[in-house]
């Protein structure tokens, strides 16, 4: 069965640093892998997705994300982070056509002024 | 384009009652719907998933008598609290994946919080 981890629990960057989030996955075949952002009490927004093709996955909001397969990882990314980037991040794996999510345990960003 | 609704956004009810929460694709059919729950500070639940026209798939845990749902139309998937108590209190957030769409992504919706007194 497939797993996602999330490393980093809860991360604290300053306004217009830059960003990494780390998701690790565990499956046999090449995943279907997204990410996505939630605010306080709302839904989960997509930001990007990848399943097949270039590794290099551009998103919503200037987010993007690079698919390793040697590394197992699908690691976000964003050059410049705005305030409103603050919110929860979840890494999703999907194990095919038809099949059920996993999600990993989520990374809280925070963003300092 | 890919938006899904949730009515209500939050309810309050007593201990004992029975609450429905609905789960809507506005601009696209969706043969499968999947509903979650997510505690505080957690990641999502999947609690099951639901196909249009036939019974939902209870993942395992999930009392199928309590949490009763149905998927009677392309757009529309109901989850209902049965006999609720301040246990099921909690925030609970429907998907729907796109008809067609090879690439598994789901759509979530604003989510539901129910507070059970």
């Amino acid at each position: 069965a497939q797993s996602v981890t999330q490393p980093d629990i809860h991360i604290t960057v300053s306004e217009g640093a830059s960003l990494e989030l780390r998701c690790n996955y565990s499956y046999g075949a090449t995943p279907y892998l997204f990410w996505y952002v939630q605010s306080p009490g709302q839904g989960l927004q997509l930001l990007l997705k990848y399943f097949s093709g270039d590794t290099l996955v551009q998103g919503i909001k200037g987010f993007e994300a690079e698919f390793k397969r040697s590394q197992s990882s699908f690691n976000l990314r964003k050059p410049s982070v705005h305030w409103s980037d603050a919110a929860e991040y979840f890494c999703a794996v999907g194990a095919g056509y038809g099949q059920n999510f996993v999600f990993g345990p989520g990374t809280r960003l925070s963003v300092l002024p | 384009g890919a938006v899904v609704s949730q009515h209500p956004s939050w309810v309050i009810c007593k201990s004992g009652t029975s609450v429905k929460i609905e789960c809507r694709s506005l601009d696209f059919q969706a043969t499968t719907m999947f509903w979650y729950r997510q505690f505080p500070k957690q990641s999502l639940m999947l609690m099951a998933t639901s196909n249009e026209g036939s019974k939902a798939t209870y993942e395992q845990g999930v009392e199928k008598d309590k949490f009763l749902i149905n998927h009677a139309s392309l757009t529309l998937s109901t989850l209902t609290v049965t006999s609720a108590h301040p246990e099921d209190s909690s925030f609970y957030i429907c998907s729907a994946r796109v008809a067609g769409d090879s690439t598994d992504t789901q759509y979530f919706g604003p989510g539901t919080r129910l507070t059970v007194l």
